[in-house]
C-alpha cells in the first residue's frame, strides 16, 4: 500500500523566511513523488517530481525537495517565501505503472508580510 | 498549448436535474481524469481514460456518468445528483495513463452546487 503524511495542515511563514512543509510517505514499491499546488479556485499545479533519479529534485518558483529513502521523507522547502506562495501544497506518491495519484491531505501556506 | 478547459466554472442544480461537465485538451494526451474535491480536502479519484477506453472506475454513484466522445473531450453526466455532491470537480489530462511518467495537467475546477 502506498500513502502519504503531511504533517502539518497549517504552516506560517513571514514574508522573505524559509519555508519547510513536511511529507512522510510510505510504499512497499519504489515510488514516484510529487508537489502540486493549489491557489485559491484554481486547479492544481506540479511544482516538482521525483521519480528515482537525482533525490534532490528542483521544481519551479524557487522550490525543492529532497527524497530520504532513510526517513521515508520528501520536504518541500523554499529559502525565501514570496506573498504569491501562499496556496495549499499536496504531496503525492504514484506507484510504476498505476493510473492514480494519492495525496497526502494538504498544507495551508500562509505568508504573512 | 498546456491547458486544460474546463467549462462551466460554476453550476448550481436541483436534484432532478440533467447537466453536464465538460474538459478539452489539445496536447496530444491519451489518458484523462476525473477527480472530486470537497472543501479543505484532498482532490479523489473518480474516473481514469486510457485511450478513450475507461480504465478506472473509483466505485462511483451512477449519477455520474462519464464519457470521452475523443481523446481532447471528456465530459462528467450529471442527474439526480444529491446536496452532497456539491464539490469542485478537476478535470486532468497526462500523455498516457500511468501517472507516474510524467506530470498530470489539472483544468481549474467545475464548482457544482446541489440544492
Amino acid at each position: 500500500a502506498q500513502s502519504v503524511t503531511q504533517l502539518d495542515s497549517h504552516v506560517s511563514v513571514s514574508e522573505g523566511t524559509p519555508v519547510l512543509l513536511r511529507c512522510n510517505y510510505s510504499s512497499s514499491y519504489s515510488p514516484s513523488l510529487f508537489w502540486y499546488v493549489q491557489h485559491p479556485n484554481k486547479g492544481l499545479q506540479l511544482l516538482l517530481k521525483y521519480t528515482s533519479a537525482a533525490t534532490l529534485v528542483k521544481g519551479i518558483n524557487g522550490f525543492e525537495a529532497e527524497f530520504k529513502k532513510s526517513e521515508t521523507s520528501f520536504h518541500l522547502t523554499k529559502p525565501s517565501a514570496h506573498m504569491s506562495d501562499a496556496a495549499e501544497y499536496f504531496c503525492v506518491v504514484s506507484l510504476t505503472g498505476a493510473n492514480n495519484l494519492f495525496f497526502g491531505t494538504g498544507t495551508r501556506l500562509t505568508v504573512i508580510p | 498549448d498546456t491547458e486544460v478547459t474546463q467549462t462551466p466554472k460554476h453550476l448550481v442544480m436541483g436534484m432532478t436535474n440533467k447537466k453536464s461537465l465538460k474538459c478539452e485538451q489539445h496536447m496530444g494526451h491519451r489518458a484523462m481524469y476525473w477527480y472530486k474535491q470537497k472543501a479543505k480536502k484532498p482532490p479523489e479519484l473518480m474516473f481514469v481514460y486510457s485511450y478513450e477506453k475507461l480504465s478506472i472506475n473509483e466505485s462511483v454513484p451512477s449519477r455520474f456518468s462519464p464519457e470521452c466522445p475523443n481523446s481532447s473531450l471528456l465530459n462528467l453526466h450529471l442527474h439526480a445528483l444529491q446536496p452532497e455532491d456539491s464539490a469542485l470537480y478537476l478535470c486532468a489530462s497526462s500523455q498516457v495513463a500511468g501517472t507516474n511518467t510524467g506530470e498530470l495537467f489539472f483544468g481549474e475546477g467545475s464548482r457544482l452546487t446541489v440544492l
